[in-house]
């Protein structure tokens, strides 16, 4: 089956570690995408990818860093720089279509003790 | 640019009765125009989505949208509501051609109760 898988679903860290979440997609698209959701904020966008080995900050880069060296995988860190960490973070890709759609993966709820 | 608005964050309905979430856009040029739906603690999933042609789009799960230029509007409908549509959805506007990213509304809590 296609599509995007995120892991864990699930994650604790203590407060001043860094952590990374991992996307991969299987969809063949080219682009990919990592959002932020808190509640009552809908989704903002933290980093964008258009192809390998490039990538733009989105609107809520600080304290994020992100790589991607595979066209399946575009994995996201969570700094110790980011102030309130705590959050669900959404991972999606685009490229199939001329529409820009996004599917998304499953989810990372980060919780940062 | 180009920007969402959706009206209420917060709908209630009992089952059975309409459904109408409301979605106003802001986009320079045609637009490409989305709604998804995210049930609790999981991703997102494309309901259904308007490029270009008909107005009246059609998604999964009894779902309709209409494209209305003059009003810059894309409300959600579904005729009956279920207990199984409480969720949140989404609206998203990009504009058409090229690469451009997706531009979300804040979201609207559909509760159903009985």
């Amino acid at each position: 089956d296609g599509g995007i898988t995120q892991s864990p679903k699930y994650l604790f860290r203590k407060e001043g570690q860094n952590v990374t979440l991992s996307c991969e997609q299987n969809l063949n698209h080219d682009a990919m995408y990592w959002y932020r959701q808190d509640p009552g904020q809908g989704l903002r966008l933290i980093y964008y990818s258009q192809i390998v080995n490039d990538f733009q900050k989105g609107d809520i880069a600080e304290g994020y860093s992100v790589s991607r060296e595979k066209k399946e995988s575009f994995p996201l860190t969570v700094t110790s720089a980011q102030k309130n960490p705590t959050a669900f973070y959404l991972c999606a890709s685009s490229g199939g279509s001329p529409y820009n759609e996004q599917f998304f993966g499953p989810g990372t709820r980060l919780t940062v003790l | 640019a180009q920007s969402v608005t959706q009206l209420g964050s917060h709908v209630s309905v009992s089952e059975g009765a309409l459904v109408l979430l409301r979605c106003n856009y802001s986009s320079s040029v045609p637009p490409y125009l989305f709604w998804y739906v995210q049930y609790p603690n999981q991703g997102l999933q494309l309901l259904l989505k308007y490029t270009t042609g008909a107005t009246l789009v059609k998604g999964i799960n009894g779902f309709e949208a209409e494209f209305k230029k003059s009003e810059t509007s894309f409300h959600l409908t579904k005729p009956s509501a279920h207990m199984s549509d409480a969720a949140e959805y989404f609206c998203a506007v990009t504009p058409s051609g090229g690469y451009n990213k997706l531009i979300f509304g804040a979201g609207t809590r559909l509760a159903v109760h009985p």
